[in-house]
């Protein structure tokens, strides 16, 4: 199984600074034949299913402000909130789908 | 819009067959686009990926769960269902449904998901 590990376990940032969380696995989820990262992001609130914010690393769903970005290659990859605003609070998790079992990081719990 | 939910008993006895279905609307579930899957999240942690079907009936599951796991297709009702029998405290969690896009299994549409406690 691909182990996804997301650090920090939770982060305090202030609204409008910059939030950043880290997820890296335990193998590389880049598929060489066709250079992508089988990588997505997905936000969690509270009492609510997660919602996917990025797909191949850093493909963006629509209606996710562009405040939020992807990025990262290989084995490493980053979540990052320009500017946190309030809405944003939430636990984030990273997920493979390069190999079954489909393994999701622990989570990262945001809070201003 | 495509829209997902769960449904079953909320309390399972220890030992017992834990049996949920996810209605399916705004969609076929026979569409060869995509898959459907089931992800559960134990109280307070994380995401645990149970497994998917694709409207085939084809399936595939996590090899920590499948031996106790079934997921099934009903295309008549537009549902699909998963069985996971000999519970313990363990499998207590909220199940949720979900679709994932064919080959690339990340889960774009999820359902409010359902809690299951497994107790006596």
């Amino acid at each position: 199984d691909i182990l996804m590990i997301q650090s920090p376990d939770s982060l305090a940032v202030s609204l409008g600074e910059r939030a950043t969380i880290n997820c890296k696995s335990s193998q590389s989820v880049l598929y060489s034949s066709n250079n992508k990262n089988y990588l997505a992001w997905y936000q969690q609130k509270p009492g609510q299913p997660p919602k996917l914010l990025f797909s191949w690393a850093f493909t963006r769903e629509s209606g996710v402000p562009d405040r939020f970005s992807g990025s990262g290659s290989g084995t490493d990859f980053t979540l990052t909130i320009s500017s946190l605003q309030a809405e944003d609070v939430a636990v984030y998790y990273c997920q493979q789908y390069y190999s079954s079992p489909y393994t999701f990081g622990q989570g990262t719990k945001l809070e201003i | 819009q495509l829209q997902l939910q769960e449904s079953g008993p909320g309390l399972v006895k220890p030992s017992e067959t834990l049996s949920l279905t996810c209605t399916v609307s705004g969609g076929s579930i026979s569409s060869s686009r995509y898959y459907w899957g089931w992800i559960r999240q134990p109280p307070g942690k994380g995401l645990e990926w149970i497994g998917s079907l694709y409207y085939s009936g084809s399936t595939y599951y996590n090899p920590s769960l499948k031996s106790r796991v079934t997921i099934s297709l009903d295309t008549s009702k537009n549902q699909f269902s998963l069985k996971v029998s000999s519970v313990t405290a363990a499998d207590t969690a909220v199940y949720y449904c979900a679709r994932s896009q064919s080959d690339y299994d990340y889960f774009s549409y999820w359902g409010q998901g359902t809690r299951v406690t497994v107790s006596s």
